[in-house]
């Protein structure tokens, strides 16, 4: 089973400020690497996949980066909307997929 | 438009059994593999099952592998868990996602469409 690390658990950002997340995986899944988005009560949206093409309807200000074992999600000026949890989710060849634990960007 | 709704959740005791179902709607159902994610109270994502597009293939995490069965109805746009041996630790909201491939041979994709899920609580 492939792990999925994030770091950092809790990130603190004023809104307008960049954000950037890191995800690491425990064996190369290529590009196969997604980011979600979750906002209390919701469930996960789509932000990214191929680990740098935004999915439909997300705005320009996310953009995900990397490839192999290390990857990236920065959003570059926070605005109140983005607060939330992100997770990284690999599907790389068969099962088990597995998610990070999850990184939450809160209002410092 | 595109969406997916799930039902069936409910309180259950540990050693019952639970069934959920997954309407899929806007799409054409039967190209997509489909999954099932799981999150307990407070915590993290954590896939459960799939199936292939055509329903002929099917794999699932090892904490339900015996006691889950995924199935999916072509016809009725229609995905299903069935729950057995239920336990504490299987509370939780479940989610049913779209996968943008049919699976398998078909390829893999990331999970681009997701229901609004359902909860299932596990507790005498």
């Amino acid at each position: 089973e492939i792990v999925m690390t994030q770091s950092p658990a809790t990130l603190s950002v004023s809104p307008g400020e960049r954000a950037t997340l890191s995800c690491r995986a425990s064996q190369s899944v290529s590009s196969n690497l997604a980011w979600y988005q979750q906002k209390p009560g919701q469930a996960p949206r789509l932000l990214i996949y191929g680990a740098s093409t935004r999915a439909t309807g997300i705005p320009a200000r996310f953009s995900g980066s990397g490839s192999g074992t290390e990857f990236t999600l920065t959003i570059s000026s926070l605005q109140s909307e983005d607060f939330a949890v992100y997770y990284c989710h690999h599907y790389y060849n068969w099962p088990p997929w597995t998610f990070g634990q999850g990184t939450k960007v809160q209002i410092k | 438009q595109v969406q997916l709704v799930e039902s069936g959740g409910g309180v259950v005791q540990p050693g019952r059994s639970l069934r959920l179902s997954c309407a899929a709607s806007g799409f054409t159902f039967s190209s997509n593999a489909m999954h099932w994610v799981r999150q307990a109270p407070g915590k993290g994502l954590e896939w459960v099952a799939v199936i292939s597009c055509d329903g002929n293939n099917r794999n699932y995490a090892d904490s339900v592998k015996g006691r889950f069965t995924i199935s999916r109805d072509n016809s009725k746009n229609t995905l299903c868990l069935q729950m057995n041996s239920l336990r504490a630790e299987d509370t939780a909201v479940y989610y049913c996602a779209r996968d943008p491939k049919g699976g398998y041979s078909y390829g893999w994709g990331a999970f681009d469409i997701w229901g609004q899920g359902t909860m299932v609580t596990v507790s005498s």
